[in-house]
């Protein structure tokens, strides 16, 4: 069966690091567009990032591009977020998902917290 | 603000029909496709329809979608205590070159 595992998220403090990573299994992970969404302690989703099966195309909201690098390693079946410079407006719950069809996100990870203190 | 707009919450007696509706804009649902998900309380959220008007496996009939325009609705019919939960919209913003989220709503069976 299909499975996204998100690890790496903790406290870190304003102006920090953290690079979370999402283990897949279950499904050919190099055939799929892969995504991190995010969500806020008590408020809706947030789309953040997508990646092309094979890499070459990457998508970011305004509000993370030049702080957020995404990228996948198909040969490990791994996709990451390295976030860099992270604000208090970055705590959220990421969510490791998989893109389905043109539009859809059908699996999704437990989701890893991250916490941004001032 | 989000990019899509829903109603905050619905509300409708079980076994009864609602709809939610997701207003947008051409560059986003008047010419890309949308999808929907259920979040429970404390669990992540559950594809319901993607590509505006199709189901994952295992969603059953009761959950449908309709796009057209710069809207698009959601329907859920056979209303369940179960489905008490929140929903969201979701597209792509051509202009944006971003995925977009609605607010959600929150689904009461009362």
């Amino acid at each position: 069966q299909v499975q996204l595992v998100e690890s790496g998220g903790g406290l870190v403090k304003s102006g920090g690091s953290l690079r979370l990573s999402c283990a897949a299994s279950g499904f050919t992970f190099s055939e799929y567009y892969m995504s991190w969404i995010r969500q806020a302690p008590g408020k809706g989703l947030e789309w953040v990032s997508y990646i092309s099966s094979s890499g070459s195309t990457i998508y970011y909201t305004d509000s993370v591009k030049g702080r957020i690098t995404i990228s996948r390693d198909n040969a490990k079946n791994s996709l990451f977020l390295q976030m860099n410079s992270l604000r208090a407006e970055d705590t959220a719950v990421y969510y490791c998902v998989r893109v389905l069809g043109t539009w859809g996100f059908d699996y999704w990870g437990q989701g890893t917290l991250v916490t941004v203190s001032s | 603000q989000s990019v899509l707009t829903q109603p905050p919450s619905v509300s409708a007696a079980p076994g009864q029909k609602v709809t939610i509706s997701c207003s947008g804009i051409t560059s986003n649902i008047g010419n890309n496709y949308v999808s929907w998900y259920q979040q429970l309380p404390g669990t992540a959220p559950k594809l319901l329809i993607y590509d505006s008007d199709k189901r994952p496996s295992g969603i059953p009939d009761r959950f449908s979608g309709s796009q057209s325009g710069t809207s698009a609705t959601l329907g859920v019919t056979g209303l369940q205590t179960g489905d008490e939960a929140d929903y969201y919209c979701g597209t792509w913003d051509s202009s944006l070159s971003a995925g977009v989220f609605g607010g959600g709503t929150k689904l009461t069976v009362l």
